[in-house]
């Protein structure tokens, strides 16, 4: 499967644990986007990472939430100490090159992460 | 700031007419304008984009959407509805200078037998 791949499709966690979120691009895509989908709304950006870089990280809450995508294996998306808010489908998009040519993100099935 | 608005939650059509999903946009530099599907429990599937060029632009299964200008809307459009269609649509722009996509709410097309 060449697609984005993410894991796991499920994730409970009870307020307070860890959240782990790992995406996989497509193969020779370096480019890696991060939304969040509330019910019955559209998707709100979170943070855009290159290999090794946050290049754009503006809707990202600026506590317990963190992003990497590193040299070597997956984005993760990590969210301590979860709250009920947190409840959610994470979705994660790949591009071969950046935001800014245009080149349409092709998106993971999703983590649909449940808080208790 | 970028900004994009889908006036309608929901879109009944039955099937064989023609339908329309109406989107609208804000943006400061030069719009750049995507549409996607989303499937129950799937991600987002792109099925068109206009940057630069005609203002109808063709996409997949059919879709076409219409890129006006003077009233800044890109419509997503489609001659004749399937069952099949049913899903959550998504429009998106992109501001020119920026990175980053910014997407509707979400419209549901709901095609009746």
């Amino acid at each position: 499967n060449a697609g984005v791949m993410q894991n796991p499709r499920h994730l409970v966690r009870r307020r307070g644990q860890e959240a782990r979120l790992r995406c996989s691009p497509m193969k020779g895509h370096s480019h890696v986007y991060w939304y969040r989908q509330l019910p019955e709304e559209g998707l709100k950006f979170m943070v855009y990472l290159q290999k090794e870089n946050i290049i754009d990280e503006s809707g990202m809450p600026k506590e317990r939430f963190s992003a990497e995508f590193p040299k070597e294996g997956p984005s993760i998306l990590r969210i301590q100490q979860v709250v009920r808010g947190d409840s959610a489908a994470y979705f994660c998009a790949s591009s071969p090159i950046g935001g800014r040519n245009n080149q349409p993100q092709h998106f993971g099935d999703g983590t649909r992460l449940s808080i208790l | 700031a970028q900004s994009v608005a889908q006036p309608e939650d929901q879109v009944n059509v039955a099937e064989g007419n023609p339908l329309t999903v109406k989107c609208t946009y804000s943006v400061s530099g030069n719009p750049y304008l995507f549409w996607y599907v989303q499937y129950p429990n799937r991600g987002l599937q792109f099925l068109l984009k206009y940057i630069t060029g005609d203002n109808l632009v063709k996409g997949s299964y059919g879709f076409e959407a219409e890129f006006n200008k003077s009233q800044t809307s890109f419509h997503l459009k489609k001659p004749s509805a399937l069952v099949s269609d049913s899903a959550l649509y998504f429009c998106a722009v992109r501001d020119g200078g920026d990175d980053k996509i910014i997407f509707g709410k979400g419209t549901r097309l709901h095609i009746l037998p």
